[in-house]
């Protein structure tokens, strides 16, 4: 079967930085995104990974290994306002997103 | 503005009533979804269609039906509601390219009493 698994919840402190995990198993693989969702709200992408390495985007970034089938989301310079969900999601060989249960981030300050 | 819109976006109804959801996009998308979430929890595909007079459902098993005659529209309806029904249904389209990004549409929060 297909499979995502990160973190149900983490939390973190203003200011730092923290790493969502995300590890994969999928017939196939096409792509991974991370999405943001606030409580109550809709999904909204942050990043896209295809190839192996590290995307860099203002305070996040997002990294991927293929051959590990694992992916991270870094945050830095936390903000009350990156309280959310952070969801993984993999685009598998019939180009289906496969989404992760999401990753409960709580800021703390 | 292309973008994605959900009507209503909250609705409280009776046990038994039929009920159709609006889900609209100006992107031009092909592809379109229909995801269930309750709070807190993961989302599940209920149903998707790749084009006019495609759909097909999802993984998760659904007592609704969808249609898809315009490329720009894709309703959900549920022919007679229930207590179970009661969830926040979300909305997505993306374009036929392998990237896939996924474009959600502000949802709608169900309540069937």
């Amino acid at each position: 079967g297909q499979n995502i698994d990160q973190p149900t919840e983490m939390t973190a402190t203003e200011g730092a930085i923290v790493q969502i995990n995300c590890t994969y198993q999928t017939s196939g693989f096409n792509g991974l995104f991370w999405y943001q969702q606030h409580a109550g709200e809709a999904p909204t992408f942050l990043s896209y990974n295809v190839l192996d390495g590290l995307e860099e985007k203002g305070r996040f970034s997002s990294f991927l290994s293929r051959s590990k089938g694992y992916s991270y989301l870094l945050l830095k310079e936390l903000q009350m306002k990156d309280s959310a969900s952070y969801l993984c999601a993999v685009t598998d060989s019939n180009y289906q997103l496969i989404w992760g249960a999401g990753t409960k981030l709580i800021i703390k300050p | 503005e292309a973008d994605i819109y959900q009507t209503p976006r909250y609705l409280v109804i009776g046990t038994g009533k039929k009920i159709t959801l609006e889900c609209s996009q100006t992107m031009g998308h092909d592809k379109m979804y229909w995801y269930q979430q309750d709070p807190g929890m993961e989302l599940h595909l209920i149903h998707y269609s790749y084009g006019v007079n495609s759909t097909e459902k999802g993984d998760l098993s659904s007592e609704s039906t969808v249609s898809r005659i315009r490329t720009e529209h894709f309703p959900l309806t549920l022919e007679s509601a229930r207590p179970s029904h009661t969830s926040q249904y979300l909305c997505a389209s993306s374009d036929t390219t392998d990237y896939n990004e996924q474009f959600f549409g502000p949802g709608t929060r169900l309540t069937v009493l």
